[in-house]
């Protein structure tokens, strides 16, 4: 089944425990993109990654990492995470390639993160 | 830069109603316009998409016109359901390798 998978699906942390929320996703998608959601403003983008080893800062950078060392994977990395960062994370995949069509992208489940 | 701007939410409407929720855009050339939806505890999933001004995008009874004289893209329903309770998203891209813009999201909750 194609499917975008984020683990864990909640977590509650305190203020500066490093952390790392995994996403994988079997579709071979070249495109990968981590999203916050806040209540009254909708989702917005973190960073985003074209292929392996290329990632660019979204609208929202500040206080997180990536990195993209294979292609199925995307982790997103809170070095330290502040009660500002409590949100619902998603990640979603697409195929990458211009075109008709072809920009759909598929999302995980997400994580609700809780930062204390 | 583009925009989304959707209208603000909570709907409640009742079963078999008739559903409009606004969408508008501010974006240079022609980008293409989705519609997610997202139902309690789970992601986001596309429910139509239009990538050429006057498309009509369509599916599970919902449907959206690229308006792009208006620059709208308005998602209707002729009569909506219980299990249409969730929150909807309006979102735009251009060609190549550019990230979704997404509206605000509306909450649409349907009581019997």
């Amino acid at each position: 089944e194609a499917q975008v998978t984020q683990n864990p699906r909640y977590l509650i942390t305190v203020t500066g425990k490093k952390l790392t929320v995994t996403c994988s996703q079997n579709m071979n998608h070249e495109y990968m993109s981590w999203y916050r959601q806040d209540p009254g403003l909708g989702l917005r983008q973190i960073y985003y990654s074209m292929n392996v080893e290329v990632t660019d800062k979204g609208d929202v950078p500040e206080g997180y990492k990536v990195s993209r060392k294979e292609k199925r994977n995307f982790p997103l990395i809170l070095e330290s995470p502040s009660p500002n960062q409590t949100s619902l994370y998603f990640c979603a995949s697409s195929t990458g390639l211009a075109g008709v069509g072809l920009y759909e992208q598929y999302f995980g489940p997400g994580t609700r993160l809780t930062v204390t | 830069g583009d925009s989304v701007t959707q209208m603000e939410g909570p709907v409640t409407l009742s079963e078999e109603a008739f559903l409009t929720i606004n969408c508008t855009y501010t974006a240079t050339g022609y980008p293409s316009l989705f519609w997610y939806v997202q139902y309690p505890g789970e992601g986001l999933q596309l429910l139509l998409k239009a990538t050429k001004a006057d498309d009509k995008g369509s599916n599970k009874g919902f449907e959206a016109t690229y308006r792009k004289e208006t620059t709208s893209f308005h998602l209707e329903k002729g009569s909506v359901q219980v299990s249409d309770s969730a929150v909807y998203f309006c979102a735009l891209t251009h060609s190549g390798n550019t990230p979704l813009v997404f509206g605000k999201g509306t909450r649409l909750s349907v009581i019997a």
